[in-house]
């Protein structure tokens, strides 16, 4: 089963309003990792938020992560018609000595932003 | 530089062919990662290699043949593929393990006909 489940599944907003992606997990984490993704494109590194840290920002975005809920969200301000794509969170686990090889994707949410 | 580069971008392939994918990267990274995607789906790992030592296989079809030449080089082999191993094929590196930011390079669309 998916380790992170992200809601909504999709997302749909006018240009220079926020959009917020949460995601659900359910094993404890070392950290946890945002990605986007161009339509037919490659994944595009975000934001990496460790488990001792409650928030972190990167330009117009802001990642929250709760432990004790094991949620975390991405809140982009200011969203721009080039901000369409789709996010996914994803948490890393599993291997050998701690290693944490195996990164699980949740679902993704597809944000689609309107000029 | 952040840069995971894989050829080729795209590749069709016919079921009885032989064909490989590649991947490089000039971070330094020691972890290595194949990754398949279908349509309207997250990324599903496949292979892991460490050190170049494959260190996790994800119950991969042996059609799938992974190779890391070196550090900075990691191929995927295809043979007998089936027509619903048509997918985007991603290849990613970090420096420690998942501890550390897990980069991607852009994919290979393959297309098996």
């Amino acid at each position: 089963s998916q380790q992170g489940e992200e809601d909504p599944q999709a997302l749909s907003i006018q240009e220079g309003e926020n959009a917020t992606m949460n995601c659900s997990y359910k094993t404890s984490i070392n950290n946890l990792q945002w990605y986007r993704q161009n339509s037919g494109r490659g994944l595009v590194h975000l934001i990496l938020i460790r488990s001792n840290e409650r928030e972190k920002h990167s330009g117009r975005l802001r990642v929250t992560l709760d432990t004790s809920k094991k949620s975390s969200s991405l809140l982009i301000t200011a969203s721009r018609a080039a901000d369409t794509a789709s996010y996914f969170c994803a948490t890393p686990h599993g291997g050998s000595g701690g290693s944490n090889y195996k990164l699980t994707f949740g679902k993704g949410t597809l944000l689609t932003v309107n000029p | 530089d952040t840069e995971v580069t894989q050829t080729p971008k795209h590749l069709v392939m016919g079921m009885t062919n032989k064909k490989s994918l590649k991947c490089e990267q000039h971070m330094g990274h020691r972890a290595m990662y194949w990754y398949k995607q279908k349509a309207k789906k997250p990324p599903e790992l496949m292979f892991v290699y460490s050190y170049e030592k494959l260190s996790i296989n994800e119950s991969v079809p042996s059609r799938f043949s992974p190779e890391c030449p070196n550090s900075s080089l990691l191929n995927l082999h295809l043979h007998a593929l089936q027509p619903e191993d048509s997918a985007l094929y991603l290849c990613a590196s970090s420096q420690l393990g998942g501890r550390d930011t897990i980069y991607f390079g852009e994919g290979s669309w393959l297309t098996v006909v």
